[in-house]
């Protein structure tokens, strides 16, 4: 069973560019959603992606997009970057058709904004 | 507004004692709570989790406890193990809408051999 893999490992950006992380969820996972984790802080909810729909989404701006493909992997896509967006960006699978609960995340993509 | 807390940044314990970390959550509609591990670099690990309607649940070394009048959960790792040394979160989820899990800040755990 293949695991959440995420790309890339490491981003630096600079304020005002657009950036696009991408997931690949766990073999049979139908469900993707994004975290953002800043520095000595728990992940925070940004989105949710359900059969290539958005099913939910946390207190984070438009700027904040995202999609899901037919095959279930996903892109976040963040534009007009700020400082504050630098963090550390996780991405979570499971599948709502097996009723499972427990997400499983991927190693997360380190985005730095100067 | 904090609805997951996880109020001990750290803790440090002695290897084969037990280890015991505590969450507190203050939002009535959380029906499913999960701890995860966390080391660095790497995402977080899921470890055990708990529903609502059950107030323990153990697999192998970890025990988690819920008490829901006092909205609170805690985890208990016996005996501890130096690799057991990471971050540990605890969160929460509603099993209404889109599972989106609300996350504590985290305990720093030490396992001192």
């Amino acid at each position: 069973e293949t695991g959440v893999t995420q790309s890339p490992t490491h981003l630096i950006k600079t304020r005002g560019q657009q950036v696009t992380l991408r997931c690949s969820s766990q073999s049979g996972h139908n469900t993707v959603s994004w975290y953002q984790q800043a520095l000595g802080q728990g992940p925070q909810f940004i989105f949710q992606y359900y059969r290539e729909e958005e099913n939910g989404r946390g207190n984070f701006p438009p700027r904040f997009s995202g999609l899901q493909f037919p095959n279930y992997s996903s892109e976040l896509n963040v534009n007009a970057l700020e400082l504050d967006d630098s963090a550390l960006y996780l991405c979570a699978s499971t599948s709502k058709d097996r009723l499972i609960n427990e997400q499983f995340f991927g190693p997360g993509t380190r985005l730095t904004v100067l | 507004d904090q609805q997951v807390k996880q109020n001990s940044p750290s803790l440090s314990v002695q290897e084969g004692r037990i280890s015991i970390l505590n969450c507190d959550y203050t939002n009535s509609m959380f029906d499913y709570f999960l701890w995860y591990k966390k080391y660095p670099a790497e995402g977080p690990t899921f470890l055990i989790s708990i529903s609502s309607i059950k107030d323990k649940n153990e697999d192998g070394r970890f025990t988690v406890f819920l008490n829901k009048s006092a909205k609170h959960l805690s985890l208990h790792i016996v005996p501890s193990q130096p690799g057991d040394s990471a971050v540990y979160f605890c969160a929460a989820m509603s099993n209404f809408g889109n599972e989106k899990l609300t996350f504590g800040t985290g305990t720093r755990l030490t396992i001192i051999p």
